[in-house]
């Protein structure tokens, strides 16, 4: 099992549109979660941190439930410049070099 | 602030040629960065920690021979593609480690990635 796990999509809404993506981490006990943001050929960048108590940043809204071990990412009345690959990125347990595990990423297409 | 720099941002080679990479940060010092490899449609796979003034740290799988870190300064970690084989095509992204602005833990920032071709 992976130790992050995306749907690759694509994903293709039309402007306006509210879509989510979910990303499920295999350890229990890792420490600290995060949307990162990837155009094509492009370097990540960070989006939002994820917190215990959900968080939003505008349109964006990252939930975490540490029970199931899912971290959400909602965004709302999407914009053509949304499309992009949205990459659900996992701080392991122990890590103190502040390394990163990233899923495979979950590509938006907002179309006109 | 926080921003890094990858030299060259494209690179094609021959087939048993090296290659070196540079990964700066430009307003800041960086002890620990990461080197990351991405090939298409897949996820950014973490190959390696550099640390400032000691040896790099390898993931598993990652051959520490063929793949050289160099981290000689709070500001330049080299990685030289040793040997590279058409399998090593790929896009090589570093990172550096900042303290995030809580100060309770560390965020990365990335280079803008070298795209490497070996025909």
């Amino acid at each position: 099992r992976k130790e992050v796990e995306q749907d690759p999509g694509p994903f293709n809404v039309p402007e306006g549109a509210t879509v989510a993506f979910n990303c499920t981490y295999s350890n229990s006990a890792s420490q600290s979660f995060f949307w990162y943001r990837q155009d094509c050929r492009k370097e990540p960048k960070l989006l939002m941190s994820v917190y215990s108590s959900g968080n939003e940043d505008g349109r964006f809204t990252a939930q975490l439930n540490r029970a199931s071990q899912y971290i959400s990412l909602l965004i709302r009345d999407s914009k053509l410049s949304d499309s992009a690959t949205y990459l659900c990125v996992v701080r392991p347990p122990r890590s103190n070099t502040g390394k990163l595990i990233f899923g495979q990423g979950t590509t938006l297409q907002v179309k006109p | 602030g926080a921003v890094v720099s990858q030299h060259p941002s494209w690179v094609i080679c021959k087939s048993g040629t090296s290659v070196k990479i540079e990964c700066r940060s430009l307003d800041f010092q960086a002890t620990t960065m990461f080197w990351y490899r991405q090939f298409p449609k897949q996820s950014l796979m973490l190959m390696a920690t550099s640390n400032e003034g000691s040896k790099a740290t390898y993931e598993q799988g990652v051959e520490k021979d063929k793949f050289l870190i160099n981290h000689a300064s709070l500001t330049l970690s080299t990685l030289t593609v040793t040997s590279a084989h058409p399998e090593d095509s790929s896009f090589y992204i570093c990172s550096a480690r900042v303290i995030d602005s809580a100060g309770t833990g560390y965020e990365q920032y990335f280079g803008p990635g070298t795209r490497l071709t070996v025909t």
